[in-house]
């Protein structure tokens, strides 16, 4: 069955360096999105993307984050100056569609650590 | 004010017995899909199973079920025959048809504990 992969499963990196978290999203899908889960709190939406650009994002995805689709299989997040706030579990998901029934498939995570 | 409310910071619940994590949302849009998430320790995020705004039944997928009451807006996921494999968080989401990216938006969780 495919599936969303993500690399690396863990980062710790020191506050104000720069992180590009990976994802590979399930290759028939269109619709691509980074969520962060802060340790013991709800997932939170972060950024969408579609026809390789931004369609939304939300407060917490200001002029530190990026994303991109390089080629036509990864889609990555670039932190361009870590803060230790920044520390959360990043999730990448994607989508067939945007049909209210198109489940979101999500990745195992990518652990960021910022010290 | 919060679009989705889980109340049940923890639960326990024994062994092949039946359990109900609640969950409650907030929308004025008539068309949305609320979907049930199963994070184990190792922290993935497993699609259990979805429930759309205008399905006229409860969704069940296996052994979850889901109770949707539309009139008072919950959609509470039935776990019968518990097993200790699930034991984990469980997240409550929704996706709203305004905004263009149809983002989910998820609960603060509820940590089920399944004893032997």
């Amino acid at each position: 069955e495919p599936e969303v992969t993500q690399t690396p499963s863990h980062q710790v990196t020191q506050m104000g360096q720069e992180v590009i978290l990976r994802c590979v999203p399930i290759s028939n899908h269109l619709y691509f999105y980074w969520y962060r889960q802060i340790l013991g709190q709800k997932v939170e939406f972060l950024v969408s993307f579609y026809n390789n650009e931004i369609s939304e994002k939300s407060e917490i995805f200001d002029d530190q984050f990026s994303v991109e689709r390089p080629d036509g299989s990864n889609f990555t997040l670039k932190i361009r100056s870590t803060k230790l706030e920044d520390s959360a579990m990043y999730f990448c998901a994607s989508t067939t569609g945007q049909g209210l029934t198109d489940t979101q498939y999500f990745g195992p995570g990518t652990r960021l650590t910022v010290l | 004010a919060q679009k989705i409310t889980q109340t049940q910071p923890g639960m326990f619940v024994q062994e092949k017995e039946a359990v109900t994590l609640d969950c409650t949302y907030d929308t004025s849009d008539p068309s949305y899909g609320l979907f049930w998430y199963k994070q184990p320790s190792s922290g993935e995020m497993i699609f259990l199973i979805y429930q759309g705004s205008y399905d006229q039944q409860n969704a069940t997928e296996g052994r979850y079920s889901l109770n949707f009451q539309k009139a008072r807006k919950s959609a509470n996921l039935v776990i019968s025959a518990s097993q200790l494999g699930d034991s984990a968080m469980y997240f409550c989401a929704m996706r709203e048809v305004s905004g263009s990216a149809r983002q989910l938006t998820f609960g603060s969780g509820t940590q089920l504990t399944v004893l032997p």
